[in-house]
């Protein structure tokens, strides 16, 4: 079993959906959480970390349920420029910042 | 501010060649990072350089893969002997290594350098 899984996707969306990203991960002792935006063929970038409490940034909502395992990433609104796949990334507890990806899953926002 | 840069950004090389790669991270942070990207694999981690510390190098898939970093900054990826399985894209990562916050510590990724092996 991989310490990170999401959904496979891809995910094909028109603009103005609403989409969801649902993440589950093994280890409970993990410390951070993440969701990265990887556009194809270019390097992953940060989107947003993720907390307990959840965490709004526009039209991105991450969240994360310790007790479930489960981190989520919801996108309102879905623009073009939001096509690209989405990473979910935890760290272990004390070992650094070494990132463990998931699989990334692919979205296409169509006009 | 300039941001992590790899070097070369393409590689193309036959099987059983040794390569370096290169990685500049960003002025004054003190990790380093390096992750591999395969068709079928996902980013997968490999080694993890941070201050004088010893590197954790739980993640290098064998003993033909390593890595140095000289004076704290620039580090190279070594692969001796390359077989195709190593073609990937290998990205390096900076980061202050900032734990303390709930927000965790923010790598920044460079590039990457594409590696073929033939």
């Amino acid at each position: 079993r991989k310490e990170v899984e999401q959904d496979p996707g891809p995910f094909n969306v028109p603009e103005g959906a609403t989409v969801a990203f649902n993440c589950t991960y093994s280890n409970s002792a993990s410390q951070s959480f993440f969701w990265y935006r990887q556009d194809c063929r270019k390097e992953p970038k940060l989107l947003m970390s993720v907390y307990s409490s959840g965490n709004e940034d526009g039209r991105f909502t991450a969240q994360l349920n310790r007790a479930s395992q489960y981190i989520s990433l919801l996108i309102r609104d879905s623009k073009l420029s939001d096509s690209a796949t989405y990473l979910c990334v935890v760290t272990p507890y004390n070992q650094g910042g070494k990132l463990i990806f998931g699989q990334g899953t692919e979205l296409s926002v169509k006009p | 501010g300039a941001g992590v840069s790899q070097s070369p950004s393409n590689k193309v090389t036959e099987k059983g060649k040794d390569v370096e790669l290169r990685c500049d991270p960003i002025s004054g942070h003190t990790a380093l990072y390096w992750y591999r990207q395969s068709l079928g694999q996902g980013l997968e981690f490999l080694i993890y350089f941070q201050g004088n510390s010893a590197p954790d190098k739980s993640g290098l898939p064998s003993d033909r893969f390593s890595a140095e970093r000289t004076g704290g900054s620039v580090s190279t990826l070594t692969i001796q002997r390359t077989q195709q399985e190593d073609s990937a894209v290998y990205l390096c990562a900076s980061s202050l290594a900032d734990f303390s916050g709930s927000r965790g510590d923010t790598q920044y990724f460079g590039p990457g350098t594409r590696l073929t092996v033939l």
